[in-house]
């Protein structure tokens, strides 16, 4: 299975940019790296893909280096409402062809008043 | 519009009971797929259905089965449960089989004494 290393947990305070990097050694040439966030006793909602160099939305950036082997979300000026756990993503190939993205242990983000 | 919808959103079942988790979506939605959350594991594959008439085991299948009975349906059924699937479950779909955006449904929290 393709693998993801990201921090179990972070604390922040409201108003602070908060920045999760990822590491996926392993990611296939043409996969994508794509984030999702989890509130508590919800399913998980994605939130930013991208390939390379950096990509924006009206959630957060993702930025990824030249080499692909890791990767950053960015969110900007976090609210207690940010607090969640964000998981990163690459895919695995599935013995029946289909390339879907695997989840692993995610980050715990806090945000604090 | 609903998006993913699960059924029963809680049970509690006695070891070697059957029961069939059901979810539908209305995004018209060719993928689908079964996921399980135990705490501190993040979320791992059971099963996946790639397109109407297809499904495929994912990471951890022993003990479930599943039905695509339409485009629009795909139901887990648990055969004989065991404590070890006391769990979160959560049906997601996406357009095609590739795609990175997942949509979830709320969860379905099994307890299996």
């Amino acid at each position: 299975l393709a693998k993801t290393t990201q921090p179990i947990s972070m604390d922040s305070y409201e108003g602070q940019e908060v920045n999760i990097t990822c590491s996926h050694n392993n990611i296939a040439t043409n996969d994508y790296i794509t984030w999702y966030q989890q509130f508590p006793s919800q399913g998980p909602r994605f939130i930013i893909q991208g390939y390379k160099t950096k990509v924006t939305n009206e959630v957060a950036s993702l930025f990824i280096p030249a080499d692909r082997k890791s990767s950053t979300l960015s969110l900007p000026r976090v609210s207690l409402s940010d607090t969640a756990v964000y998981y990163c993503l690459v895919g695995d190939l599935w013995s029946g062809g289909s390339y879907i993205p695997t989840f692993g242990r995610g980050t715990s983000l806090i945000v604090h008043p | 519009n609903a998006g993913v919808t699960q059924t029963p959103k809680f049970q509690v079942l006695k070891t070697g009971q059957s029961m069939t988790l059901q979810c539908a979506q209305d995004m018209n939605h060719n993928s689908m797929y079964w996921y399980r959350q135990d705490p501190g594991m993040g979320l791992r594959l059971i099963y996946y259905s790639a397109s109407e008439g297809t499904t495929d085991k994912g990471e951890v299948p022993n003990g479930y089965n599943v039905s695509r009975l339409n485009k629009r349906e795909f139901s887990l059924r648990l055969e004989s449960a065991a404590p070890s699937q006391t769990s979160v479950y959560f049906c997601a779909s996406s357009e095609e089989q590739g795609d990175r955006e997942l949509f979830f449904g709320e969860g379905s929290r099994l307890t299996v004494l």
